[in-house]
C-alpha cells in the first residue's frame, strides 16, 4: 500500500483559505476513493473516481468540497473556504477495478484549520 | 442498509497475551466483502485481510487470525502472543458487491498492548 501516494502529509490553513490534497494511485489503477477519518472516529467515503469521472460523490458535502481525477496527474481533493470542523485526516485509496478486489491506501493527509 | 460494528471502543493487555477484536456487520447483500485493517500511531492504514462472503474459512498469517461465521454476521481477529507493535486502531469493514464505491467501516477499536 506505499505505492498510493498522497502529498501533502500535514497541511495548515486558516479559515477561508482553500486546501488542496493529492493523491497519485498505484502504477497501473484507474479507481480513486477519497475517505475522511474525523479525530476518534473511522473512515468515511467520500467521493469514488475513475479517470476523468466522477462515480460516486454521495459522500461529499454538498459545498466547498470538489474532486477531480484528470487523464493526467494525480487526483485532487478541493476544500473551499475552510472551516475548523474541516480538519481531520484524509485518505486516498486506489484500486485497478472494483473496490472489492484490493482498495490500497495512502499515508492520509492531515488537515489543520486554525 | 450496511452497517459494521465494532463494539470494543478500547483493550488493554499485557504482551504475550491473545487479544480478540469483535466485528459484526450487517447487510443484505448475499455476495459482499469483509476487511481488516491497522492503523498504528504513525497514521497511516495497513491493510491486513480481505474476506468474500462465500469463503467461510478461518485464516491464519502468523500471529494474526481471522473467525467469520455468517450465521452470526461476525468476522472477529485474534491476534496471539501479541506484541507491543501490535499497539494500534484497528478497523473493520464491509463493501457490497453490488455498491462497488465505497467501503463501510467500524469505529475501529484502539489496541494497547502493554510491556
Amino acid at each position: 500500500n506505499a505505492g498510493v501516494m498522497q502529498n501533502p502529509r500535514h497541511l495548515v490553513r486558516r479559515r477561508g483559505q482553500e486546501a488542496r490534497l493529492r493523491c497519485s494511485p498505484m502504477k497501473g489503477h484507474s479507481h480513486v476513493y477519497w475517505y475522511r477519518q474525523l479525530p476518534e472516529e473511522g473512515l468515511k467515503f467520500m467521493v469514488y473516481l475513475q479517470k476523468e469521472n466522477i462515480i460516486d460523490e454521495s459522500g461529499m458535502p454538498k459545498e466547498r468540497f470538489s474532486a477531480e481525477f484528470p487523464k493526467e496527474g494525480p487526483s485532487i481533493l478541493r476544500i473551499q473556504q475552510v472551516v475548523r470542523g474541516d480538519s481531520a485526516a484524509y485518505f486516498c485509496a486506489s484500486s485497478p477495478n472494483r473496490v472489492n478486489t484490493e482498495a490500497f491506501f495512502g499515508q492520509g493527509t492531515r488537515l489543520t484549520v486554525v | 442498509a450496511q452497517k459494521v460494528t465494532q463494539a470494543q471502543t478500547e483493550i488493554s493487555v499485557v504482551e504475550k497475551e491473545d487479544v480478540t477484536l469483535d466485528c459484526v456487520y450487517e447487510t443484505r447483500d448475499t455476495t459482499y466483502y469483509l476487511f481488516w485493517y491497522k492503523q498504528p500511531p504513525s497514521g497511516e492504514l495497513v491493510f491486513l485481510i480481505r474476506r468474500n462472503s462465500f469463503d467461510e474459512q478461518n485464516e491464519i498469517s502468523g500471529r494474526y487470525s481471522w473467525n467469520f461465521q455468517k450465521s452470526t454476521s461476525s468476522f472477529n481477529f485474534t491476534i496471539t502472543a501479541s506484541q507491543v507493535v501490535d499497539s494500534a486502531v484497528y478497523f473493520c469493514a464491509l463493501s457490497e458487491s453490488n455498491r462497488d464505491d465505497k467501503i463501510i467501516f467500524g469505529k475501529g477499536t484502539r489496541l494497547h498492548i502493554l510491556p
